[in-house]
């Protein structure tokens, strides 16, 4: 069974500061997803990596895929209060073949807080 | 933007009633997720489906949960009879997977009581 875990589930950042936060799955695959939660809301497509050393920038946020290591990484810099919001990677496992994708398994989330 | 959508988006009622949310996909996507969302379980998989077909429904509990496809622009699932710990919400989701990604629905937000 695919598991996804995000490191920290919690972060308390203050403005102005850069910090990474983590996503670990334990089976192949080479797509995923990272989505962004306000409370309260739906999820909203953040980034799509499909390949092995995808790098995606948006703003301040910049996420990368390394599908060796099974650790996708969002990165954030100088962040500002509107940043603050649930962060969630989620991993798109093929099936056994390998041809066909379209399950996702979720982390828990990353709850952001942006402070002066 | 194209979106999917949800219906309702709240959803009150009492234990043993039957309960069935609704999602129109985007026009094109192949591949429709149900998911649950609860403070204490997260994002869990119900059900999807490729092509209308249902590929994988194992997250689901079998005796009072049903997901179906009748047609490409309609997803449903009903809760029969429905439980206090149903109270979640149910979100909806369509893709094609690759570049596009999958866009997800405004949710039903379900409270049992």
């Amino acid at each position: 069974e695919l598991k996804v875990e995000q490191n920290p589930l919690f972060l308390s950042m203050q403005e102005g500061k850069n910090y990474t936060i983590y996503c670990n799955y334990s089976t192949t695959s080479d797509r995923l997803y990272w989505y962004r939660q306000d409370p309260g809301k739906s999820l909203e497509s953040l980034f799509v990596l499909l390949s092995n050393g995808a790098v995606k920038q948006e703003g301040r946020l910049m996420a990368s895929l390394d599908t060796k290591a099974r650790l996708s990484t969002l990165h954030i810099t100088a962040a500002v209060h509107d940043l603050s919001a649930t962060y969630f990677c989620a991993v798109d496992k093929p099936n056994a073949g390998g041809t066909s994708y379209g399950k996702l398994t979720f982390g828990q989330g990353t709850i952001l807080t942006v402070h002066p | 933007d194209a979106r999917v959508t949800q219906t309702p988006r709240h959803k009150v009622t009492e234990m043993g009633q039957e309960v069935t949310m609704r999602c129109q996909p985007i026009l094109g996507h192949n591949t429709v997720f149900w998911y649950r969302q609860t403070m204490m379980q997260g994002l869990e998989l119900l059900a999807y489906f490729r092509n209308r077909a249902p590929l994988d429904d194992s997250g689901m509990p079998k005796d009072r949960f049903s997901a179906e496809m009748p047609d490409a622009t309609l997803a449903t699932l009903k809760i029969q009879p429905s439980e206090p710990r149903d109270s979640a919400v149910y979100f909806c989701a369509s893709g094609s997977g690759g570049a596009g990604g999958y866009t997800f629905g405004s949710g039903t937000r379900l409270t049992v009581v």
